[in-house]
């Protein structure tokens, strides 16, 4: 089991540019989120999916796109990146009587 | 709404000191509460768990112990490793429900 998996691991961007980051899973659990961290701000939840082709918003969705295609994986879309969006941002699964997340190692994205 | 104090960091121990990192929570009905650990460069990973009043959770030689009447779930070890050097995040998440509530960390350096 590979778990889950985030690509890339860092990434530069420019303000206005776009950019997916990638998240699968293969542990076919249902639901999957997609955080921020931000320093002395904790994880802020993105957007969350439970299940396949529904997705709703978290705390902080503004500038982000979702899409829940299939199980295994949870793509998170910038449409036109800023510099308040540079964070690391990490990708978690869970079964839906489960308690417990699992996460993805994170990607550190900068924007300029 | 519900939401999850802990206290500020860095703390910085010696090697075999002992270790508190206070948590406390506020939410409405009964809900489970976590400690997730993030090791350098990596994602969060859970470190124990307790689902009930007076529960306690342990793993690696950690405990907490869920305290209903003083809404706390105290993360404490007797005796720290330079290998425990990470950032701890206490969490909550209720019963039924998808979302799980993440305080802001707390950062523990452990000197040799």
């Amino acid at each position: 089991n590979a778990g889950v998996t985030q690509t890339p691991k860092f990434q530069v961007l420019k303000t206005g540019q776009s950019m997916t980051l990638q998240c699968a899973q293969d542990m076919n659990h249902e639901y999957m989120s997609w955080y921020r961290q931000d320093p002395g701000m904790g994880l802020r939840l993105i957007h969350y999916s439970v299940g396949a082709g529904i997705t709703d918003q978290g705390e902080v969705p503004n500038g982000y796109n979702v899409s829940r295609s299939t199980t295994e994986d949870f793509p998170l879309r910038l449409l036109s990146a800023a510099p308040s969006q540079t964070s690391v941002y990490f990708c978690a699964s869970s079964y839906p009587s489960g308690e417990e997340q699992y996460f993805g190692p994170g990607t550190r994205l900068t924007v300029t | 709404g519900d939401s999850v104090t802990q206290m500020e960091g860095p703390v910085t121990l010696s090697e075999e000191a002992c270790l508190t990192i206070n948590c406390t929570y506020t939410a409405t009905g009964y809900p489970s509460l976590f400690w997730y650990v993030q090791y350098p460069g990596e994602g969060l990973q859970l470190l124990l768990k307790a689902t009930k009043a007076d529960d306690k959770g342990s793993n690696k030689g950690f405990e907490a112990t869920y305290r209903k009447e003083t809404t706390s779930f105290h993360l404490e070890k007797g005796s720290v490793q330079v290998s425990d050097s990470a950032v701890y995040f206490c969490a909550l998440k209720k019963a039924g429900g998808f979302k799980t509530i993440f305080g802001a960390g707390t950062r523990l350096f452990v000197k040799a």
